[in-house]
């Protein structure tokens, strides 16, 4: 069962370049979401989405744009890369409110 | 005022000892509680669900007090494999989806 699947797992970016984070699920769910980790801190939202077509904005989300053409697919797009953005990012998706979150593995990204 | 609290620790336990971590939430309104396991640069893992009658899984066991919004987690009979971070999460409902806040997670280190 692959789930929630992420790519790359590591990544290394010059300041100012793009790049988007990859995340697909084979689940059929309808929540999928964006977080990033730092150091010692709690995940932080980005983006979510609640449906093909639907995005919202987390708590974090400057810096990133996100899409949702379709059910499977997350895509983060990272326009303009800067030292700040240099973290760990999980996508994570949820059959409907109040269900678990399934997480990929997780990309780990500098930004030198 | 942060969402959700957590003592960072570290926890240093012999093996087979009896470990409990603490948790409070800011948010009357949320809904939801959950302990994810998290070990060193890897996802989160749900560990369990929070109920407010309290939940036992093996030698885990949870509780709630919405009252005093706190949250507990007890862990019996301490396993070297118990080392993780273990992360303290609750949820709120918006209209466009839920919101998970997570703790920034207390460090567990079991000693032979």
């Amino acid at each position: 069962n692959a789930g929630v699947t992420q790519t790359p797992k590591f990544r290394i970016l010059k300041i100012g370049q793009s790049m988007t984070l990859q995340c697909t699920q084979d689940m059929n769910h309808n929540y999928m979401y964006w977080y990033r980790q730092d150091p010692g801190m709690g995940l932080k939202l980005i983006y979510y989405s609640v449906g093909a077509g639907i995005t919202d904005k987390g708590e974090v989300p400057n810096g990133y744009n996100v899409s949702r053409s379709t059910t499977e697919d997350f895509p983060l797009r990272l326009e303009l890369a800067a030292p700040s953005q240099t973290s760990v990012y999980f996508c994570a998706s949820q059959k409907q409110g109040r269900e678990k979150l399934f997480f990929g593995s997780g990309t780990q990204l500098s930004v030198l | 005022r942060k969402e959700v609290e957590q003592d960072p620790g570290p926890f240093n336990v012999p093996e087979g000892a009896t470990v409990a971590f603490n948790c409070t939430y800011s948010n009357s309104a949320s809904q939801s509680f959950f302990w994810y396991r998290q070990d060193c640069r890897k996802e989160p893992k749900l560990l369990m669900s929070v109920y407010s009658s309290g939940n036992e899984d093996g030698r885990f066991t949870a509780q709630l007090n919405r009252a005093s919004q706190y949250i507990s987690l007890l862990i019996r009979d301490s396993k070297l494999s118990d080392s993780a971070t273990y992360l303290c999460v609750v949820t709120r409902a918006f209209n466009t989806g839920n919101q998970f806040y997570f703790g920034t997670g207390t460090s567990l280190t079991v000693i032979p």
